[in-house]
């Protein structure tokens, strides 16, 4: 089974604007995982938050994680086109399961 | 480092084969790999946790018999979709952890094996 849910499901935007998509989850972590999928493609990992720290920085990304509301955000900033893919995020515990992904389109 | 190789990337076979797909760890062991299957436009879909020299443990739903998981070595875990059937066409994506990096260690995936069944 799935363990959470992303939103939103589709993100559109325009080359330079700010892209913030959203993960709830429903049991408690170890860590939560931010990965992304280009079409047709496996996944690439991108950046991990452990369950007591609260905010991460990589780059132009940005994650928190609220575990009180069992909920994350990513942020991606200055979008770029080829920052268009699928995001997922994804909870580890024995195993990772996946939230159903965001579809980002940056548009040029 | 960290490279998953997934073999093949595409595959079209007929009703009632079986087909092999294989993950391999390139560059490092892993004691478990993940076989996911995804469908269009959505999520992975966790099927099996395969550990090295033991049985795959398998997700609710999925049937062992039809999804045969077999990881012999630290290196190489195969999938195995015995008589194949057209509702079995997806995209299966494997995954590794490596060993002794457990939970606070990201998964290497392998680019994916698209199965089309005619």
């Amino acid at each position: 089974s799935q363990q959470g849910e992303e939103d939103p499901q589709a993100l559109s935007i325009q080359e330079g604007e700010n892209a913030t998509m959203n993960c709830s989850y429903k049991t408690s972590i170890n860590n939560l995982q931010w990965y992304r999928q280009n079409s047709g493609r496996g996944l690439v990992h991108l950046i991990l938050i452990r369950s007591n720290e609260r905010e991460k920085h990589s780059g132009r990304l940005r994650v928190t994680l609220d575990t009180s509301k069992k909920s994350s955000s990513l942020l991606i900033t200055a979008s770029r086109a080829a920052d268009t893919a699928s995001y997922f995020c994804a909870t580890a515990n024995n195993d990772m399961r996946f939230g159903a992904g965001t579809r980002l389109t940056v548009k040029p | 480092g960290a490279v998953v190789s997934q073999h093949p990337s595409w595959v079209i076979c007929k009703s009632g084969t079986s087909v092999k797909i294989e993950c391999r760890s390139l560059d490092f062991q892993a004691t478990t790999m993940f076989w996911y299957r995804q469908f269009p436009k959505q999520s992975l879909m966790l099927m099996a946790t395969s550990n090295e020299g033991s049985k795959a443990t398998y997700e609710q739903g999925v049937e062992k018999d039809k999804f045969l998981i077999n990881h012999a070595s630290l290196t190489l875990s195969t999938l195995t979709v015995t008589s194949a059937h057209p509702e079995d066409s997806s995209f299966y994506i494997c995954s590794a952890r490596v060993v002794r990096a457990f939970l606070n260690s990201p998964l290497h995936f392998g680019n994916g094996t698209r199965l089309t069944v005619t």
